[in-house]
């Protein structure tokens, strides 16, 4: 069975503060793909990254990088330097390579930056 | 230009109708999906197809039927309205399967 967590429902930074957001799952699958999306206040669904799990080399993109451990089944999301822009809820999906390649989304984490 | 579009945004209907969705993309994708996205805000997959084959039919109730007249729409009617179906719903399109997904704006159904 496959399962995503985001343990951390809410979090509240004040602007210019790094924050982390945590990824962990679990598959049976060898190979599969990790996703993270942003859900802003006007509720459109923004693509983020793909990871595919061969390859555990961390992405840097902007004030966003990604931490993919294979070892311990984490996919984490780490945020620089925040802006009340980053506000958002933020989720972890996963998805197998095979199949019918279905998606499993976290519940999601709530990031509130505070000006 | 709008990638993947639905419509209506907004629904508002009474117990026991019946509803459509329309969703259409125009980014040549190959795969499409249906979302339900609860108060909660949890996203659970409900349908895709893949060239227009139903590819994931999840625990939906039957009055829910996804329809794929082509590869670039993909409409959701549902039968006999329940206050439970109050939600988001989410069309979401992806290159092929297990790519990444481009979603549509949302349709907020609100049963009463």
């Amino acid at each position: 069975a496959q399962k995503v967590t985001q343990a951390q429902t809410e979090i509240s930074v004040v602007e210019k503060e790094d924050v982390t957001l945590d990824c962990v799952y679990e598959t049976r699958d060898t190979t599969y793909y990790l996703f993270w999306y942003k859900q802003p206040p006007s509720g459109e669904l923004v693509f983020l990254i793909r990871r595919n799990s061969f390859d555990e080399q961390n992405e840097i993109s902007g004030r966003y990088s990604w931490n993919f451990q294979k070892s311990t089944s984490s996919f984490n999301f780490t945020i620089t330097a925040s802006q009340v822009v980053d506000s958002a809820v933020y989720f972890c999906a996963l998805s197998p390579t095979s199949g019918t390649y279905k998606y499993i989304f976290g519940t999601g984490t709530r990031l509130k930056v505070l000006a | 230009d709008t990638a993947v579009s639905q419509t209506p945004k907004y629904l508002v209907t009474q117990m026991g109708n019946d509803k459509s969705i329309k969703c259409e993309q125009n980014l040549g994708h190959d795969t499409m999906y249906w979302y339900k996205q609860d108060s909660k805000k949890f996203l659970k997959i409900m349908f895709s197809y893949n060239n227009k084959e139903l590819i994931i039919n999840e625990t939906v109730p039957n009055r829910f039927s996804p329809k794929s007249p082509d590869k670039a729409h993909l409409n959701l009617h549902i039968n006999s309205l329940e206050l439970g179906d109050s939600a988001v719903y989410f069309c979401a399109s992806s290159l092929n399967m297990g790519g990444e997904q481009y979603f549509g704006p949302g349709t907020r159904l609100t049963v009463t």
